[in-house]
C-alpha cells in the first residue's frame, strides 16, 4: 500500500491563481481531511469527508472548496490564491473499528508559498 | 469552542534525564492522539489514548489519558538524542472526522 499520497510537494503561486492540490489514499478509508500547519500553531483543520459524495468545514475552510467523488480521492481546490495561504497542507484518512479506531494516517504534505 | 493546550512549548534536555510533556484539553473526549514530527517531514503516529485511564507504551515514551481531569501527559525516559522532534497532540471531537491540534513541544535533547 502506498497509504496517503500528495501532489505536488512543493508549489508557488503568485496571488489570485487557483489550484488544486492531490490527496489519494488506497486503504479503502472511509474518512479524509485536510490541515494547514503554520508554524507555532499546530495543525488546523480546513476541511473533511465522512465519505464518497459528503464534505463538511472545519475550522479554517475559507478560500478552499473540496469535493470527494471517490473513496480513494479527495482534492483540495485554491480560488484565489493569496500570501495567507502559505502554509504546509497535509492530507489525512482515518477508519473506524479496531484497537486504532479513527488513527489518523498523514500524508507527505505539500509546501505552498504565495506571492 | 475546543482548545487544547500543550506545555511546555519547548523544552531543552540533557540526554538521560526524565520528563513530563502535558496536554490539556477544555472539552470532552476519550479519544487522544500523540504525533511526532521531524523538521520537514509528515506526522508519525505515536500513541492512540481512547478511554479514561488509558497508558500506552513504546520504548522511552509513554502517554496517558485523564478524561476527567481533561489531561493527557507524554513522559520521556531516559531521553536520548533521537527522541529531538516537535511532538503534538491531538483531541478527536467528531469521531476521526475532527482533530483539534496543540501547538506543539519542541523538544531537543542534548548529547
Amino acid at each position: 500500500n502506498a497509504g496517503v499520497t500528495q501532489t505536488p510537494k512543493f508549489q508557488v503561486l503568485k496571488t489570485g491563481q487557483s489550484m488544486t492540490l492531490q490527496c489519494a489514499q488506497d486503504m479503502n478509508h472511509e474518512y479524509m481531511s485536510w490541515y494547514r500547519q503554520d508554524p507555532g500553531m499546530g495543525l488546523r483543520l480546513i476541511h473533511y469527508s465522512v465519505g464518497a459524495g459528503i464534505t463538511d468545514q472545519g475550522e479554517v475552510p475559507n478560500g478552499y472548496n473540496v469535493s470527494r467523488s471517490t473513496t480513494e480521492d479527495f482534492p483540495l481546490r485554491l480560488l484565489s490564491a493569496a500570501p495567507s495561504q502559505t502554509s504546509v497542507y497535509f492530507c489525512a484518512s482515518s477508519y473506524s473499528g479496531g484497537g486504532r479506531s479513527y488513527e489518523q494516517y498523514f500524508g507527505p504534505g505539500t509546501r505552498l508559498t504565495v506571492t | 469552542e475546543l482548545k487544547v493546550e500543550q506545555n511546555p512549548l519547548f523544552l531543552s534536555m540533557q540526554e538521560g534525564k526524565n520528563y513530563t510533556i502535558y496536554c490539556n484539553y477544555s472539552t470532552t473526549s476519550d479519544r487522544l492522539y500523540w504525533y511526532r514530527q521531524d523538521p520537514g517531514k509528515s506526522l508519525e503516529s505515536l500513541f492512540v489514548l481512547l478511554s479514561n485511564g488509558a497508558v500506552k507504551q513504546e520504548g522511552r515514551l509513554m502517554a496517558s489519558l485523564d478524561t476527567k481531569a481533561r489531561l493527557s501527559t507524554l513522559h520521556i525516559t531516559a531521553a536520548v538524542h533521537d527522541l529531538s522532534a516537535t511532538y503534538f497532540c491531538a483531541v478527536d471531537v467528531e469521531y476521526g472526522n475532527k482533530l483539534v491540534f496543540g501547538a506543539g513541544t519542541i523538544l531537543r535533547v542534548k548529547s
